[in-house]
C-alpha cells in the first residue's frame, strides 16, 4: 500500500543524545515536510523540501537539521536533544509544493529526558 | 502575525448536525484546508476551499468567505467515528501552510 512511513514509532532519549527520525515515502512526491504537534498548539513546520536536493527551514527550524539526497527519503535529527524537543513529529509530503494536498506519516512520539 | 482560530472543543449528539468554524488572519492567501485527527493518529485530508462558497462532499461540507476570513465545517448525520479533532490550515503568501490548534469534537449517543 502507498504511503509514508515512518521510525520509530516512538522513542525515549536522554537529553544532550543526537537521534534521526526516518521519514519514506513511496508516492514519488516531490514535496516533503516534518512538523512537530504539540497539545493546544497547531502543527507547526520544522523543515521542508520542495525536490530532491533542497531544503527549507520552517517556523521552528532551531536544534533540527534535514537532508533530502532522493525523492523517498527526509530523514530530522536532532543534533543534541533538548526536553523542549519532547512532541509528536509528523512527516507529510505533497505531489508538488504549494497548494497540493499533505499526506501525512503516522508520526514519531519523541520524549527528551 | 498569522493566527487560525478555532474553538477548542465542542460536543454533539449522534445523527445531529455541527458546524466547526475557523478564521484567520494570514499573510497571503492561497487555499484553506479541513483536516480530520482521531486520537493519537496522523491528520487525513478533508476539504480544501480557495474560492468563496460551499463545497459539498458526502456528509461533509466546507464554506468560504475571504472577505471575512473565516470559513467553516459542516458535519451531517453524525456518527460516532466522527470524533476526532478538525484542524483548519491557511496556505500563506509564501505556500506554506498555517495551522489552527484544531477542535476537538466528542460526540454523544
Amino acid at each position: 500500500i502507498a504511503g509514508i512511513t515512518q521510525a520509530p514509532t516512538s522513542q525515549i532519549l536522554a537529553a544532550g543524545r543526537r537521534m534521526t527520525l526516518r521519514c519514506t515515502q513511496d508516492m514519488r512526491h516531490n514535496a516533503m515536510y516534518w512538523y512537530r504537534q504539540d497539545l493546544g498548539l497547531g502543527l507547526r513546520l520544522i523543515h521542508y523540501s520542495n525536490t530532491a536536493g533542497t531544503t527549507g527551514k520552517g517556523e521552528v527550524p532551531d536544534g533540527y537539521s534535514v537532508s533530502r539526497a532522493n525523492t523517498d527519503d527526509f530523514p530530522l535529527t536532532l543534533a543534541s536533544a533538548v526536553p523542549s524537543q519532547t512532541s509528536v513529529y509528523f512527516c507529510a509530503s505533497s505531489e508538488g509544493e504549494g497548494t497540493d494536498t499533505q499526506y501525512f506519516g503516522p508520526g514519531t512520539r519523541l520524549t527528551v529526558l | 502575525g498569522q493566527n487560525i482560530d478555532q474553538p477548542t472543543e465542542m460536543t454533539a449528539t449522534e445523527g445531529a448536525i455541527v458546524q466547526i468554524n475557523c478564521t484567520y488572519q494570514t499573510s497571503g492567501f492561497n487555499g484553506l484546508f479541513w483536516y480530520q485527527q482521531h486520537a493519537g493518529e496522523a491528520p487525513t485530508f478533508l476539504s480544501y476551499n480557495v474560492l468563496d462558497g460551499l463545497e459539498e462532499k458526502g456528509r461533509f461540507s466546507s464554506f468560504l468567505s475571504r472577505s471575512k476570513g473565516y470559513s467553516y465545517l459542516l458535519l451531517k448525520e453524525l456518527q460516532m467515528k466522527d470524533s476526532a479533532s478538525y484542524l483548519c490550515a491557511v496556505s500563506d503568501s509564501n505556500y506554506q501552510l498555517i495551522w489552527g490548534a484544531g477542535t476537538k469534537l466528542i460526540i454523544k449517543p
